[in-house]
């Protein structure tokens, strides 16, 4: 069975960091793509980042370029993504998605003072 | 970065009814298109890649169709568990967008 867990959300302070993870098991991590989605309370869903299966490539979205790193450790069938200079705005259930269609369950990610 | 249009926003419908949501790409897509069911507080379920293709243990009542820039969800016969919200997504290009979601109510 196909499993993505997301960890590590919590609530943070505007400008602080956090680092979520999402451990795969179920199937060969080492060659899907992987992507992180996002949704704010009561909104729709906004993609965020992806990586490719070798973690060679990454992609970004607008809102979270230069301030979000992307990562993976095949070894470990483990997908990072790092926040820092956290805003309100990033306040969201943060998803990892493979590409082969599997969602976790999500982590929430609460930015405030 | 390409946007997907959504509509209707919501749709009231009853059990048994034929329920249709459609999904506009402002530029060609060819068939990169998936289709999710997101349940109130639940992450999103995936129903459907490749434009028509349906999800290992997605019941057949679900169906996808469409090309390019055009394409459509169907419930052929809306069942109690089906009610929830819908969205589409493009995979054709970075940044993977989303529409807006169809949320399907009970009438």
């Amino acid at each position: 069975e196909v499993q993505l867990v997301e960890s590590g959300g919590g609530l943070v302070q505007p400008g602080g960091s956090l680092r979520l993870s999402c451990s795969a098991s179920g199937f060969t991590f080492r060659t899907y793509a992987m992507h992180w989605v996002r949704q704010a309370p009561g909104k729709g869903l906004e993609y965020v980042s992806a990586i490719s299966s070798s973690g060679d490539s990454t992609y970004y979205g607008d809102s979270v370029k230069g301030r979000f790193t992307i990562s993976r450790d095949n070894s470990k069938n483990t997908l990072y993504l790092q926040m820092s200079s956290l805003r309100a705005e990033d306040t969201a259930m943060y998803y990892c998605l493979s590409s082969s269609w599997f969602w976790g369950q999500g982590t929430l990610v609460t930015v405030s003072s | 970065d390409i946007q997907m249009t959504q509509s209707p926003s919501s749709v009231s419908a009853s059990v048994g009814d034929r329920v249709t949501i459609t999904c506009r790409a402002s530029h060609g897509i060819s068939n990169y298109l998936a289709w999710f069911q997101q349940k109130p507080g639940r992450a999103p379920k995936s129903l459907i890649y490749a434009a028509s293709s349906l999800q290992s243990g997605v019941p057949s009542n679900f169906s996808g169709s469409g090309s390019g820039t055009d394409f459509t969800l169907t419930i052929s016969s809306l069942q109690p568990e089906d009610f929830a919200t819908y969205y589409c997504q493009q995979y054709n290009n970075y940044p993977l967008t989303f529409g807006g979601g169809t949320k399907v109510e009970i009438k």
